[in-house]
């Protein structure tokens, strides 16, 4: 089975700090994807990434940047975290090697900034 | 840009009674996909249809995919509370790997 593991479930901070969200998954796949999900917003993509170093901005970067040094680990970092970044995050992936785009997801983790 | 939409957006049922989850997309469908998320949680990975006309079941759970690939259907026979939770429906951009996301139906189930 494929496993998405996500650093924490429930982090709490205060507003102008640096975050890290660390996600990792464990069966090799090459495409990793962070979303965040709102009441009444659904889930949108901030950023995925198809191979180690390599990213792409999904629907909503502003205020957040990705790092993908091995392939196993995707984090996303809050430079200066803000109110508005209250939510939860959620991390997948997914191979490029079958023939569908399935995505297998994280746990979540709720972010709240104070 | 394709856009997806589920209805209802929530859905209080009895339990062991039928219920229907319909996600309707703006374009053709080149990958549906069915999540259920518990409160709180990740989503879980129920099923993935890809062609016309298309229907697979897990358990008590049925996902269909119309012939025109623009309409998907989730139907849960015999409710349990275990069922309850958000189901979401999502489907492939045809952009790379990409996903767009329902907003969700959130289930109820009521012993």
């Amino acid at each position: 089975d494929v496993k998405v593991t996500q650093s924490s479930r429930y982090l709490v901070k205060r507003t102008g700090e640096k975050v890290f969200l660390e996600c990792v998954q464990d069966m090799d796949h090459e495409n990793m994807f962070w979303y965040r999900q709102d009441p009444g917003l659904g889930l949108r993509l901030i950023y995925f990434s198809y191979d180690v170093k390599m990213k792409e901005k999904g629907d909503i970067p502003e205020g957040y940047s990705v790092s993908r040094e091995k392939k196993e680990r995707f984090s996303l970092i809050l430079e200066s975290a803000s109110t508005n970044q209250t939510s939860m995050y959620l991390c997948a992936s997914s191979s490029t090697t079958t023939f569908t785009d399935t995505q297998y997801f994280g746990p979540g983790t709720r972010l709240t900034v104070l | 840009s394709q856009e997806l939409e589920q209805s209802p957006q929530s859905l209080i049922v009895q339990e062991g009674k039928n219920l229907t989850i319909n996600c309707t997309s703006s374009k053709t469908l080149y990958g549906l996909y069915w999540y259920k998320q518990k409160y709180g949680e990740g989503l879980i990975f129920l099923m993935m249809l890809q062609k016309g006309g298309e229907e697979k079941s897990h358990e008590k759970i049925t996902a269909k995919l119309d012939e025109k690939k623009q309409q998907s259907s989730l139907h849960i026979t015999a409710s349990q509370p275990s069922h309850a939770g958000i189901y979401l429906c999502g489907a492939d951009d045809n952009q790379g790997g990409k996903l767009i996301f329902g907003q969700g139906t959130e289930l109820s189930v009521k012993p």
